[in-house]
Parts: structure tokens; C-alpha cells; sequence
């Protein structure tokens, strides 16, 4: 079955201090990528996604993320954090264009200031 | 702008009661889910729709149906609502191919 990992399930950061988080997924066919954020009482919303092309891609708010399919990941980076990126980010995996997502289990940032 | 609304921010139900939740949106969208979101858990797919009058199940459906009369509308429905039910629920929508718009959520906690 296939399956979404988020290594880290707390941060805590400094302002300015850089950020990567990672995410794993077990499925060998097609996929597409995304990164959703959920700030403190809000909905989800897409941070980014990947569908095809450079795998690098870059998201709002000064994020971006790389898939790299050998290593079946999508981490997500941003090179300074700033404190109103407290918030909590899914990765999530859409397998064969089905339009169903598989969610990870979700990482809460928390940037002091 | 995209919109997915639900009927409720909060619902407190009673064991043993049929709970309703209801989401609509406005983007003509095919596509349409109903999530619940737990903490360490991320988000688990109860059931899906990819037309009107059409339903799939997710990860999660026992304890759960869904309606879908309409294109805009997506309701879940707990038979008899458990108190392991109480969560956050989420609904979404998409178009095939892009990305998924979610809703505010409803709290349920059921007693």
C-alpha cells in the first residue's frame, strides 16, 4: 500500500535559522507531490506541488521543495524561517493521477522570535 | 476565488446520534473528498466521489456514508456517532489533475 513518512513531527526554530523537512513516500509508479501548510486556526492550503518537469520547484512565501525520485523523496526548505511560518505542514502524495491524496502524518513548526 | 464551505465550525453531538456534515463548492469541480484530521495521524480519506451519485471508499469508512445529489454537494453522514469519532473533519474538491481545495473544517465532538 503505498504510504507517506514525514521524519520530523516537531521543530522548533529560531528566526532566520533555515529549515528542511523531509518527506518519504513508498509508491514506484507515477506520483504527484504537494506540500500543504495549516497556520494556527486556518484552512489547509497548498504550499506547493510537483507534477512534472524541474524538480525543483518553488512554493509562496519563499519555499520550495526537490523531488528526487531515486530516493523517493520531497523534502521541503526554506532558507530563513520568519515566525508567521509557525504553522503545520502535510506532505501529501497523489499516486497515478487518481485524485486521491495520501497524507503524512503531518510536522508542526514552531518558530520562536 | 475558490471556495469550499462546511455547515458547521463546531458540532456537539450525542452518542448514538445521526450526524450530518455538509459541504459545498463553487468550482464545478468532479471531484470531491471527505477527510478526518487527527493529531499524529495527518489526514486519513474516509470516502471520495468522482461524479454525482457516485461514492468510493477511502482508508477509513467504517462508521461513515456519504451523499453526493448533486455536483456542488458532498455530505458524510455518521450513522451512530462513537465517541471515537470525534475529530477534526475536512472536505475537499478537485478537478482531475490539480490540486485539492479544502474547507474550514468541523470540529465534531460527540459525548
Amino acid at each position: 500500500a503505498q504510504s507517506v513518512s514525514q521524519h520530523n513531527h516537531h521543530v522548533i526554530l529560531s528566526e532566520a535559522a533555515s529549515l528542511e523537512l523531509g518527506c518519504n513516500y513508498s509508491y514506484g509508479g507515477t506520483v504527484n507531490l504537494f506540500w500543504y501548510v495549516q497556520y494556527p486556526g486556518q484552512h489547509l492550503q497548498l504550499l506547493l506541488k510537483y507534477f512534472s518537469g524541474d524538480p525543483l520547484v518553488k512554493g509562496i512565501k519563499g519555499f520550495e521543495a526537490e523531488f528526487i525520485k531515486s530516493k523517493f523523496s520531497f523534502n521541503l526548505r526554506k532558507p530563513s524561517v520568519q515566525w508567521s511560518d509557525t504553522a503545520e505542514y502535510f506532505c501529501a502524495v497523489e499516486a497515478d493521477n487518481t485524485g486521491k491524496l495520501i497524507f503524512g502524518q503531518g510536522t508542526t513548526l514552531q518558530v520562536k522570535p | 476565488d475558490v471556495k469550499v464551505t462546511q455547515s458547521s465550525r463546531y458540532l456537539v453531538k450525542r452518542t448514538g446520534e445521526k450526524v450530518f456534515l455538509e459541504c459545498v463548492q463553487d468550482m464545478d469541480h468532479e471531484n470531491m473528498f471527505w477527510y478526518r484530521q487527527d493529531p499524529g495521524l495527518g489526514l486519513r480519506l474516509i470516502y471520495f466521489s468522482y461524479d454525482v451519485k457516485m461514492k468510493e471508499k477511502g482508508d477509513i469508512p467504517e462508521g461513515y456514508s456519504v451523499s453526493r445529489e448533486k455536483k456542488e454537494r458532498f455530505s458524510l453522514i455518521l450513522e451512530s456517532a462513537s465517541t471515537n469519532q470525534t475529530s477534526m473533519y475536512l472536505c475537499a474538491s478537485t478537478s482531475r489533475g490539480y490540486e485539492q481545495y479544502f474547507g474550514p473544517g468541523t470540529r465534531l465532538t460527540v459525548t
